[in-house]
């Protein structure tokens, strides 16, 4: 596809369930991200892969907060026994290369809802 | 850590031009971001300052003023369709955001 996709884009989840939320990046793009929206805020950083490598894991909140990009490109955030709090839009967002200056092309996000 | 500010809500007429502020301060910085938001749909790059001084794209115009840490975006010829959410957000490889303005365009 042209732009990053993820999937799903709705998950329902009773607290305690483990979920799992899949991003497509843009094919070639070497840098993928994680961040976290709350209704009313902007995103927050969760994590960073350059290809497979995982270089950033500091703003995953827990360690029910699990990420990983196997093959360097689908990446897949986990979180185990969900709780309410986690309930928000998670974007994934991709980049051509590791050079700070280049764009980070936003996917639609999966909203999470821990019921 | 990261402290970034813009107000919560603006509102103005079809038309007119509106004014968008941040003010930053950070431990990093290699550039300032600006992404138009859509309720419920993906942030959408709009432009991205790294030296001081006005980007013009458009309808579109963004400021920045490192040694202030201030940013503008300024939106001219509003029209319904940016009724959206704005966000700024400091480049430090990692994007750190601040919570979005909301704007409202009345016809």
């Amino acid at each position: 596809g042209a732009g990053v996709s993820q999937s799903p884009r709705y998950k329902v989840a009773k607290r305690g369930q483990d979920v799992a939320l899949r991003c497509d990046p843009i094919s070639g793009h070497v840098s993928l991200f994680w961040y976290q929206q709350a209704l009313g805020q902007g995103p927050e950083f969760l994590t960073y892969f350059q290809n497979e490598a995982q270089l950033d894991k500091s703003g995953l909140p827990s360690d029910r907060f699990f990420a990983e990009r196997p093959e360097g490109s689908v990446s897949t955030l986990k979180i185990q026994r969900t709780q309410q709090e986690d309930s928000a839009v998670y974007l994934c967002a991709s980049s051509l290369s590791q050079s700070s200056y280049n764009e980070q092309f936003f996917g639609p996000g999966t909203r999470l809802t821990v019921l | 850590g990261q402290n970034i500010d813009q107000p919560t809500e603006m509102t103005a007429t079809e038309g007119a031009i509106v004014q968008i502020n941040c003010t930053y301060q950070t431990s990093g910085f290699n550039g300032l971001f600006w992404y138009q938001q859509h309720a419920g749909e993906a942030p959408t790059f709009l432009s991205y300052n790294v030296l001081d001084g006005l980007e013009e794209k458009g309808r579109f115009s963004s400021f920045l003023s490192r040694s202030k840490g201030y940013s503008y975006l300024l939106l001219k010829e509003l029209q319904m369709k940016d009724s959206a959410s704005y966000l700024c957000a400091v480049n430090d490889y990692k994007l750190s955001f601040g919570a979005g303005t909301t704007v409202t365009v009345r016809a």
